[in-house]
C-alpha cells in the first residue's frame, strides 16, 4: 500500500484542464514539502514536470502546474494535448528511513 | 549534454545475482545524490535505493533491503547496484536517475535497462 493514494485514471478532451491528486496516507511523508511529479510515456524515461509541489523546471511547460491543500498535493494540466496522454505519478521525499516514494500512477487519456 | 546511461541488464535465474552500472557525464558527478527507479511490467515506478554524492548515505526500499547493494565510484563517474538473491517480482526495468541539488526531484534520467528474473 503506497503512501500516496492517485486515482487510476482522468480523461478530458483537448483544450480542457484536468486535475490529478495525491492524498498523503502516511504521516512519515506528510510532514514535507517535497512532492514531485512525473509524467512517463511507455518505453520512455520519466520527466519530471513539477518538484516542491509548486516549483517547475526550466524546458517544463507552463500548462502543468502543482499545489497542495492539506495532505493532498494536485497536479493540473491546462489546455490538455493529445501529446499529454501518458502515465503521471506524485512522489515524495519520506524521512529518511524510507527516503523516497511513488504514489501508484495515473493514466491519463485525452479524449 | 547531460546524461546517464545504465548497462548490466540482462536474464537471470531466481536466486542469482546482477550488477547494474549507471554511468554519468556532463555534470560534476560527486555533487549529486543518485537513485536507481524500477517499473515492473504493467506496474507503477518504484523507489529502489538512493545514495548521497559523498557516498555516506545509503537508502534502500524494504523490498530490496538485506539483497541489494548501492554503490558508487565517484573517479569512474559510476553508480552501480549489486542485486543479489534475486526473485521473479525483482523483473523490471531499472532506471539511474539524479536527485536535483534541492527539492528531491529527479530531474535527468537514464533510458532504463531490463532486469528478468526467470528460470
Amino acid at each position: 500500500q503506497s503512501a500516496l493514494a492517485q486515482p487510476a485514471s482522468v480523461s478530458g478532451s483537448p483544450g480542457q484542464s484536468i486535475t490529478i491528486s495525491c492524498t498523503v496516507t502516511s504521516s512519515d511523508v506528510g510532514i514535507y514539502n517535497f512532492v514531485s511529479w512525473y509524467q512517463h510515456h511507455p518505453g520512455k524515461a520519466p520527466k519530471l514536470l513539477i518538484f516542491e509541489v509548486t516549483q517547475r523546471p526550466s524546458g517544463v511547460s507552463n500548462r502543468f502546474s502543482g499545489s497542495k491543500s492539506g495532505n493532498t498535493a494536485s497536479l493540473t494540466i491546462s489546455g490538455l494535448q493529445a501529446e499529454d496522454e501518458a502515465e503521471y505519478y506524485c512522489s515524495s521525499y519520506a524521512g529518511r528511513s524510507v527516503f523516497l516514494t511513488f504514489g501508484g500512477g495515473t493514466k491519463v487519456t485525452v479524449l | 549534454e547531460v546524461q546517464l546511461l545504465e548497462s548490466g541488464g540482462g536474464l537471470e535465474q531466481p536466486g542469482g545475482s546482477l550488477r547494474l552500472s549507471c554511468s554519468g557525464s556532463g555534470f560534476p558527478f560527486s555533487s549529486y545524490v543518485l537513485t536507481w527507479v524500477r517499473q515492473a511490467p504493467g506496474k507503477g515506478l518504484e523507489w529502489v535505493s538512493g545514495m548521497t554524492g559523498s557516498g555516506d548515505d545509503k537508502y534502500y526500499a524494504d523490498s530490496v533491503k538485506g539483497r541489494f547493494t548501492i554503490s558508487r565510484d565517484n573517479s569512474k563517474n559510476t553508480l552501480n547496484l549489486q542485486m543479489n538473491s534475486l526473485r521473479a517480482d525483482d523483473t523490471a526495468v531499472y532506471y539511474c536517475a539524479r536527485l536535483r541539488l534541492r527539492g528531491y526531484g529527479m530531474d535527468v534520467w537514464g533510458q532504463g535497462t531490463t532486469v528478468t528474473v526467470s528460470s
